[in-house]
């Protein structure tokens, strides 16, 4: 059985740092993409970040680029992001989830989520 | 960037009768790069279709995807009581890999 646990999540100010991990287990890591997408307190789905199953390449939401870096570690089955700069605007449940082949793609499984909240 | 357009925003339908929601691209979606994800409240979403009409794994044949280019369907063809909730369409064909706004179908 897939499952995805996100954690990392939590209250940070304006301009400071998180990062976000999230622990796969249940199927062959290496061989698949993974994503990060996010939704704002009572608002919709934004895809976030996709990093290919060898950890080669990335994508990143232009919200996102150059403050947030998606990195994984195929030996420890963990997905990370790693948030910078962070905004008000960057307030979400941020779900971890897993692609249906090592390019990336749609989302097959959600982890269940961890919210982030940005404040002062 | 392709955006992604969901009609109507709402739906109020009753148990048993057929929902039909539309995605519309802002230009063409690549080799029909296109799926279907159904939340509820509380909840992480659920693919229901990709590729434009694949169900995925589990999901029963009442859901049927249809559509190419830029315009695309998801039909319910008779709607349970589990099926209340927001559905949004995702373009995977150029990143970003863009979501809809969503459609909530909501109960009569």
């Amino acid at each position: 059985e897939v499952q995805l646990v996100e954690s990392g999540g939590g209250l940070v100010q304006p301009g400071g740092s998180l990062r976000l991990s999230c622990a796969a287990s249940g199927f062959t890591f290496s061989s698949f993409a993974m994503i990060w997408v996010r939704q704002a307190p009572g608002k919709g789905l934004e895809w976030v970040s996709t990093i290919t199953g060898s950890g080669g390449s990335t994508y990143y939401a232009d919200s996102v680029k150059g403050r947030f870096t998606i990195s994984r570690d195929n030996s420890k089955n963990t997905l990370y992001l790693q948030m910078n700069s962070l905004r008000a605007e960057d307030t979400a449940v941020y779900y971890c989830a897993k692609a249906p082949n090592r390019y990336g793609d749609y989302v097959d499984y959600w982890g269940q989520g961890t919210l982030v909240t940005v404040s002062s | 960037e392709i955006v992604l357009t969901q009609s109507p925003g709402t739906l109020s339908l009753s148990p048993g009768e057929r929902a039909t929601l539309s995605c519309r691209a802002s230009q063409r979606v690549s080799s029909s790069y296109l799926a279907w994800y159904q939340q509820k409240p509380g909840q992480a979403p659920r693919l229901l279709i990709y590729g434009a009409s694949s169900r995925a794994t589990g999901i029963p044949d009442r859901f049927s995807g249809s559509g190419s280019g830029t315009d695309f369907i998801l039909t319910i063809s008779r709607l349970e009581p589990e099926d209340f909730a927001v559905y949004y369409c995702q373009q995977y064909g150029n990143s970003p890999f863009t979501f809809g706004p969503g459609t909530k179908v909501d109960i009569k």
